[in-house]
């Protein structure tokens, strides 16, 4: 158990579909991120949120949405998906951006997504 | 951006000391060096961070030479529960600059009886 959440643990969507991905942090940190990865591809970052607001986009299509409400909760709406995006997203939380060591990253379990 | 460099698996047996080496040529000034460990369908976890030289904690130690362009995870007496995947990851988010955050491809680890 990290202290980060993460639903639903697994989901299946058509391409017409739109759900959300939900992240909880229950460790008092500043910083969220998603992360995807993919089969056989290194973790990619995708967006990264510092306080709230967000300070990263790594050109993750726009079908991909984030929102983050306040510094507990990071969501990634999904929409018109395809099926190459189908992987494992990951959520984490960092005690903050800007700090220059023991910035460990707190993962949390994952959301098996499908896409048909 | 610094790009680290794995091996892509290793295999060994339980009580032997296993070394993971990661290269990062292009490792700037900044840059801090971390290892995760992963196992399937689970999120990584952190296991080690450091700079330079020697670091150690309860579950390893991190080799990293004074050129910093590379390092190397040391886990002491391995178990079969220590099979996972190993990442090396390279980088300063000291400016808000997160994407200087890269994971690699990791090392598969895998430790037989």
């Amino acid at each position: 158990e990290t202290g980060v959440t993460q639903t639903p643990r697994h989901l299946v969507m058509g391409m017409t579909n739109k759900k959300s991905l939900k992240c909880e942090q229950h460790l008092g940190h500043n910083a969220m991120y998603w992360y995807k990865q993919s089969a056989k591809k290194p973790l990619e970052l995708m967006f990264v949120y510092s306080l709230e607001e967000r300070v990263e986009n790594n050109s993750v299509p726009s079908r991909f949405s984030p929102e983050c409400p306040n510094s507990s909760h990071l969501f990634l709406h999904l929409h018109t998906l395809q099926p190459e995006d189908s992987a494992l997203y990951l959520c984490a939380s960092s005690q903050e951006l800007g700090r220059e060591f023991d910035n460990e990253q707190f993962f949390g379990p994952g959301t098996r997504l499908t896409v048909l | 951006l610094a790009k680290t460099t794995q091996p892509i698996s290793m295999d060994s047996y339980e009580g032997q000391e296993v070394n993971i080496t990661c290269s990062h040529n292009n490792i700037a000034t900044n840059d801090y060096i971390t290892w995760y460990q992963q196992f399937p369908s689970q999120g990584p976890r952190f296991i080690i961070q450091g700079y330079k030289t020697k670091v150690t904690n309860e579950v390893a130690s991190l080799f990293i030479p004074a050129d910093r362009k590379s390092s190397t995870l040391s886990l002491p007496r391995v178990s079969l529960s220590d099979t996972a995947v190993y990442y090396c990851l390279v980088g300063d988010d000291r400016y808000s600059s997160a994407s200087k955050i890269i994971f690699g491809s990791g090392t598969r680890l895998s430790i037989r009886p």
